[in-house]
């Protein structure tokens, strides 16, 4: 149990959809972090906050929107994405920005 | 940008055997590494980690090398077990910036 976790763990949307993922963690930490995961590709860091505030945005297209209410939760909107945006969608959070992080089981997204 | 990668996508070992993964890493002020697993249908997990004043660090069943001369990191996984199989991969940091991940090798155990 990495105290990190992910809803929902599977979900298929239409290009015209609005959903949303969600990540809490329970682990008293401070920074967290949204990651897109393709096959065969490296872990592409999207959106990092701190102490609820926004530190990192990598060039993540508009139609990705995060939001952090409080340290302990994260959320990644979602809306008009395209079938290349399919992939498996990460949260991570950490003591601090880029200590060691933790992980949760991320989202599979399929986007028709 | 940071690169950081594997030699081999994928390894097969026979269930008792040690295993080696390599990762390497191009930027030379990278000062802490970090091993993940990851299974199917899961997040990647810490295994561990090491920081650049350091060549060697050990853990349970896990030894992580560091080589800052070829800029090369291994994995050594003792006594390879069924449970082992995943993916690998390293990620790297640069005085606590954003770490980059490799794109990971594949450790299949044969029993």
């Amino acid at each position: 149990e990495t105290g990190v976790t992910q809803t929902p763990r599977h979900l298929v949307m239409g290009m015209t959809n609005k959903k949303s993922l969600k990540c809490e963690q329970h682990l008293g930490h401070n920074a967290m972090y949204w990651y897109k995961q393709s096959a065969k590709k490296p872990l592409e860091l999207m959106f990092v906050y701190n102490f609820k505030e926004q530190t990192e945005n990598n060039s993540v297209p508009s139609r990705f929107s995060p939001e952090c209410p409080n340290s302990s939760h994260l959320f990644l909107h979602l809306h008009t994405l395209q079938p290349e945006d399919s992939a498996l969608y990460l949260c991570a959070s950490s003591p601090s920005s880029y200590n060691e992080q933790f992980f949760g089981p991320g989202t599979r997204l399929t986007v028709l | 940008g940071e690169s950081v990668g594997l030699h081999l996508p994928t390894l097969s070992v026979q269930e008792g055997d040690n295993s080696i993964i390599n990762c390497a890493y191009s930027n030379s002020a990278s000062d802490y590494f970090i091993w993940y697993k990851q299974e199917s249908g899961k997040g990647p997990q810490f295994i561990i980690d090491i920081r650049s004043n350091m060549d060697k660090r050990q853990g349970q069943r896990v030894t992580v090398l560091l080589n800052k001369t070829v800029k090369h990191l291994s994995l050594q996984i003792a006594a390879t077990q069924p449970g082992d199989s995943a993916v690998y991969f390293c990620a790297e940091n640069i005085n606590g910036n954003q770490f980059y991940f490799g794109t990971g090798t594949s450790l299949t155990v044969i029993p």
